[in-house]
Formats: C-alpha cells, sequence, structure tokens
C-alpha cells in the first residue's frame, strides 16, 4: 500500500544508453513532481504535472523527458545518458498547492548510476 | 533564484543532547517545511509553518517560522538514535505549485 511508490530502485547503466523510471501514487493527488538529489544531498525540483499537464520545467536538459498518461503515473525517460546524470530522482505528489495542507509526498527513490 | 541557507551542515551529538539548527532565505516565503530524509528513503514532512512568528511542535520536534518570512529554525530535545537522518528545510511561496525549495540539509548523528 505504499502511498508513492517508483522503479526501479537502482539504476546502473552505460553512457549513451536510453533509460526510464517509473513513479505512481494512490494517495488520489492531482499533481506529481520529479526531483533531483545530487551527490551532497541537494535536492532540485526537474519537472511537475498538474492533471497530467506540465506546469513546471526547470532548466533541465531535452534528454529528460516526463510523460504523464494519466494524474497517477509520472514517468522520466532519459535518453543519451550521461555520467553527470548519476544520481537519485525523486518522484513525489500532492494535492494542489503543494503547501503543509497538502504536503509533498516523496517516493523513496531511484539511485542512477552512470559508467 | 531563492537561495536557502541551511546550517549547521552536520552534527554529531550525544543521546539525550538537544538539536538545533535553521534555515535563512534572502526572499520571502509563506510556507516553510521540515522534512527529514532515513538513508535509502524519501524525504518524510516532519512540520509545516504558515504564519510568520507561528510556533509548531510534533512531539520532541519545534519549529518556528521567523518573524521577517526569510527564516525558520527546528529544534529537536532529548535526541534518540532514531533521530540519525538528514534534516532539509524547505521553502515555498503561494504561486509556486509546490515547487518546494530546499536547504542543503543537516546531518544528524546521534551516538549512545
Amino acid at each position: 500500500d505504499t502511498a508513492v511508490s517508483q522503479t526501479p530502485k537502482y539504476l546502473v547503466t552505460q553512457m549513451g544508453n536510453d533509460k526510464s523510471i517509473k513513479c505512481e501514487q494512490n494517495l488520489g493527488h492531482d499533481t506529481m513532481y520529479w526531483y533531483k538529489q545530487d551527490s551532497k544531498k541537494f535536492l532540485k525540483i526537474m519537472f511537475s504535472y498538474n492533471n497530467k499537464e506540465l506546469i513546471i520545467n526547470e532548466t533541465v536538459p531535452n534528454r529528460f523527458s516526463p510523460k504523464s498518461p494519466d494524474k497517477a503515473h509520472l514517468n522520466l525517460h532519459i535518453n543519451s545518458l550521461e555520467l553527470g546524470d548519476s544520481a537519485v530522482y525523486f518522484c513525489a505528489s500532492s494535492q494542489t498547492p503543494g503547501d503543509g495542507d497538502s504536503p509533498l509526498h516523496f517516493g523513496n527513490g531511484t539511485r542512477l548510476t552512470v559508467t | 533564484g531563492q537561495q536557502l541557507n541551511q546550517s549547521p551542515q552536520s552534527m554529531f551529538i550525544q543521546e539525550g543532547e538537544d538539536v538545533s539548527m535553521n534555515c535563512t532565505s534572502s526572499s520571502i516565503f509563506n510556507t516553510w517545511l521540515w522534512y527529514k530524509q532515513d538513508p535509502g528513503e524519501g524525504p518524510v514532512l516532519l512540520i509545516a509553518l504558515y504564519k510568520a512568528g507561528e510556533l509548531t511542535s510534533n512531539g520532541r520536534l519545534t519549529a518556528q517560522f521567523g518573524i521577517t518570512r526569510k527564516d525558520s529554525f527546528l529544534n529537536i530535545s532529548a535526541s534518540i538514535p532514531s533521530d540519525v537522518g538528514i534534516y532539509f528545510c524547505a521553502g515555498l511561496t503561494t504561486d509556486s505549485w509546490g515547487k518546494l525549495q530546499f536547504g542543503a540539509g543537516t546531518q544528524v548523528v546521534v551516538t549512545p
């Protein structure tokens, strides 16, 4: 009954490959997010979708393409992986607008290692 | 963009001691949030603050929203081993659609 589940938990791949990370939430939230945590543990938003529509798109290389088939799912596809893409990627969800009344619920992360 | 400065970066404390950490911002936030991240897991919300001057407790945790709306602090009293983890402050503005600005985190290590 995990609220926000993302798969896989670990992903090891070579430079140049294309990979996807999947995320699903069963909280009935209408907004989903992707955050990236770097090696220094700094968390930064990448994308946000509200009811399947993109509402936040930070300065992220266009090799990263989020896709939301419905409001319970937000997947992240990454093309032509680079060494610098190695990080932990967190999916999160909230009911708009994501403040303390409806805080972000995070998944347990996907640790991506690019070799 | 907004910068959140969180300090200290890490703390090594003995069980039973109190812990204090704070965050300051160059800009005003409407909401301050404190999250905890355990190893291998995602951040979990501890406390949310909505008004300047607000003081809120959650068990042994107490957090305050600064009067200027540019800072917040978190106290943990009588620490126990399970308090180990990384604590993050995060700020939110009303029009940010959940775009949290996170501090760099405070690593807390509790020794018996």
